[in-house]
């Protein structure tokens, strides 16, 4: 079974500052998606950004991106020129492309609470 | 579009009494699941639906049921609940084509229960 690990509980960042979250995980597949959801004091989930891990690139939504180092199984999210409406509980989460395991079966992190401070 | 809708938000139970979740989704979508969520513990999988009149279990399936009568709509039943069951309660939803991955899950509100 995969799992997915994110060691920093808490990361605060000032406003218009540039904060990078760290998710690793493990598994033996060679082929999945990785996702970054947030989920702010509303408790809606959102989903901010999506890597397939067949493509090399790096992806990127507006001030968000991702390093995505496959072999070291590392995803962090870079969040820049940080606003007071990104502070919110972010997760990383792992899906399996194999559709005999949980079909879609989203297996999360811990999640790591961002701060913004003025 | 309404998304992704759970009925009740906030609910409150005495140990041992059963309670229904309801979540529906207008999406059209194949594809269901039932969430819990704790503190430090992220979102685990409880049951999984591949399709009107499909259900299975996900990583904590005990002490909860589902069903899946019609294809917008998927349950989630507490036969006798128990303080270990206090959480929020997430449904989510994907398209998928039967044979290949479902894409993006999309999320309801979160239903928040307490069970004394």
């Amino acid at each position: 079974a995969q799992t997915v690990t994110q060691s920093q509980p808490e990361m605060s960042v000032q406003e218009a500052e540039t904060v990078t979250l760290s998710c690793t995980y493990d598994t033996s597949e060679s082929d999945y998606y990785l996702f970054w959801y947030k989920q702010p004091p509303s408790r809606q989930m959102i989903l901010v950004i999506r890597q397939e891990a067949y493509k090399q690139q790096n992806a990127t939504e507006n001030r968000f991106s991702v390093n995505f180092q496959k072999a070291a199984k590392s995803f962090s999210l870079k969040i820049s020129d940080s606003q007071l409406g990104d502070a919110a509980m972010y997760f990383c989460a792992y899906r399996s492309v194999m559709t005999t395991d949980s079909w879609g079966k989203l297996q999360f992190g811990a999640g790591t609470q961002v701060v913004v401070t003025p | 579009n309404a998304g992704v809708t759970q009925t009740p938000k906030f609910r409150v139970l005495k140990t041992g009494q059963s309670m229904t979740l309801l979540c529906a989704q207008d999406m059209n979508h194949e594809y269901m699941y039932w969430y819990r969520q704790d503190p430090g513990m992220g979102l685990r999988l409880i049951h999984y639906s591949v399709g009107e009149g499909t259900t299975a279990k996900g990583e904590v399936p005990d002490g909860y049921n589902v069903s899946r009568l019609k294809k917008q709509n998927f349950l989630l039943g507490l036969e006798s609940a128990a303080p270990s069951q206090t959480s929020v309660y997430f449904c989510a939803s994907s398209y998928g084509i039967s044979g290949t991955p479902p894409y993006e899950q999309y999320f309801g509100p979160g239903t928040r229960l307490t069970v004394t």
